[in-house]
């Protein structure tokens, strides 16, 4: 069971806007910021969004992230069959001492 | 460009340690914490902790205290891991990310190393 909350999977279609959702509590999400990283299979995971909604160079500006209160979401529009992907939220936990991921979002372009 | 290069894959007994390296390069390796994170077969990513290579400063995982020590070489630019007392639990692909502007900030990830541990 992850401390952090999220679907198991989502999908969409090529071209559409896609939200996968990240729910924690007052001593991760709610106090500390949140960042989500794609993970491919066979390679490496990587961080596409920082600091809630900050994205690193070379990353497409159709991945955005937000924060309100104790949940965050990543959004995905213009989808492409190559998002299919993995994505997992991860952050800080106070309560813990120590990072906190979501169980992970299995995307599919379908 | 910054590169975080692993260890090879590893097959251990249960009660064995492992001990898996990531050298660095690319990059100023004391001006980045690495961290540990790893991926059990079907599950999700688990933090194991974080090693400041500037200092020796190291947070560990709960799961893991006790068990896990994280080490670095400055001089050849090399983090380590090592995990004790290993059971099947273990088994999961393990991997070194550079780390900096919070614990849960990676920004560069080794390839991963494969531990496999089976009696």
């Amino acid at each position: 069971q992850s401390v952090l909350t999220q679907p198991p999977s989502a999908s969409g279609t090529p071209g559409q806007r896609v939200t996968i959702s990240c729910s924690g509590s007052s001593s991760n999400i709610g106090g500390n910021y949140v960042n989500w990283y794609q993970h491919l299979p066979e390679t490496a995971p990587k961080l596409l969004i920082y600091r809630n909604d900050q994205r690193p160079s070379g990353v497409p500006d159709r991945f955005s992230g937000s924060k309100s209160g104790t949940s965050a979401s990543l959004a995905i529009s213009g989808l492409r069959s190559e998002d299919e992907a993995d994505y997992y939220c991860a952050a800080w936990d106070d309560r813990l001492s120590g990072v906190v991921f979501g169980g992970g979002t299995k995307l599919t372009v379908v | 460009q910054v590169q975080l290069v692993q260890s090879g894959a590893e097959v251990k007994k249960p009660g064995a340690s492992v001990k898996v390296s990531c050298k660095a390069s690319g990059y100023t390796f004391t001006s980045y914490g690495i961290s540990w994170v790893r991926q059990a077969p079907g599950q999700g990513l688990e933090w194991m902790g974080w090693i400041s290579p500037y200092n020796g400063n190291t947070k560990y995982a709960q799961t893991f205290q006790g068990r896990v020590t994280m080490t670095t070489d400055t001089s050849t630019s090399t983090a380590y891991m090592e995990l004790r007392s290993l059971t099947s639990d273990d088994t999961a692909v393990y991997y070194c990310a550079r780390t900096r502007d919070g614990y849960s900030k990676f920004d560069d990830w080794g390839q991963g190393t494969l531990v496999t541990v089976s009696s």
